[in-house]
């Protein structure tokens, strides 16, 4: 059972665009949801996250947008470069101390 | 900074055997460790959530006879994969964090890739 669904395995974009990746959750006890980006090759590494108390976190061109009634939450990076290029998975965890379920991962493709 | 290290970071071995693989926490202490297992068709699949000083809690499909695990302080953890089959090859990461604070970042290492022949 995939608690954590990201719904495109794939996504395009032109450097410059705002890449939008999205990301649903069944839990409603989750509270805490990272975003974590992984080159190939490379371990997870945390991107930004953000709690289900907030609306919104930003942290430069990285945006979460979090809909809690939905249960969806959304990544937004601004301004994408090729440098983004990497696989980006959502995650989500009942307060800390548990473990993370991850979603199935969305790799982005920046192109210049 | 927070680093976790983990090796081999790749191996190989024959159906049927067994092989080792360690996780390292380097500037932090590691109170929970999470093994996880990331295949071509899966995402990451939690294979058990060690604590110090708590039982290690596996989920299910996964159990301490197939992937003992040992935890033994705050910097370092192995899981060993027993009788090794093809539907075992996969990435294994371990992702190590800092307990009794709210929403601690887990840090990930770069994983052991196991490759059953």
């Amino acid at each position: 059972q995939q608690q954590v669904r990201q719904s495109s395995q794939s996504l395009t974009v032109w450097e410059g665009e705002t890449a939008i990746l999205n990301c649903s959750y069944e839990n409603s006890a989750f509270d805490y949801f990272p975003w974590y980006q992984q080159f190939p090759g490379e371990g997870p590494a945390l991107l930004i996250a953000i709690r289900s108390v907030s609306d919104k976190k930003e942290d430069g061109r990285f945006t979460i947008f979090f809909n809690k009634r939905e249960k969806n939450l959304s990544l937004h990076i601004k301004d994408s470069q090729p440098g983004d290029s990497a696989t980006y998975f959502c995650a989500a965890e009942v307060n800390s101390g548990t473990y993370q379920r991850f979603g199935t991962g969305t790799k982005l493709q920046v192109v210049p | 900074g927070a680093l976790v290290y983990q090796y081999p970071r790749r191996t190989i071995c024959k159906s049927g055997t067994s092989m080792r693989m360690e996780c390292q926490a380097v500037g932090f202490q590691a109170t929970s460790v999470a093994w996880y297992r990331q295949s071509p068709q899966k995402t990451f699949e939690l294979i058990a959530l060690s604590t110090v000083n708590s039982a290690i809690k596996y989920e299910q499909n996964f159990t301490q006879e197939k992937f003992p695990i040992s935890h033994p302080n705050l910097s370092f953890s192995s899981m060993t994969v027993l009788n090794a089959y093809l539907e075992d090859r996969g990435l294994y990461l371990c992702g190590a964090r800092v307990l009794g604070q709210a929403n601690t970042e887990v840090f990930f290492g770069k994983g052991t890739r196991l490759t059953v022949v």
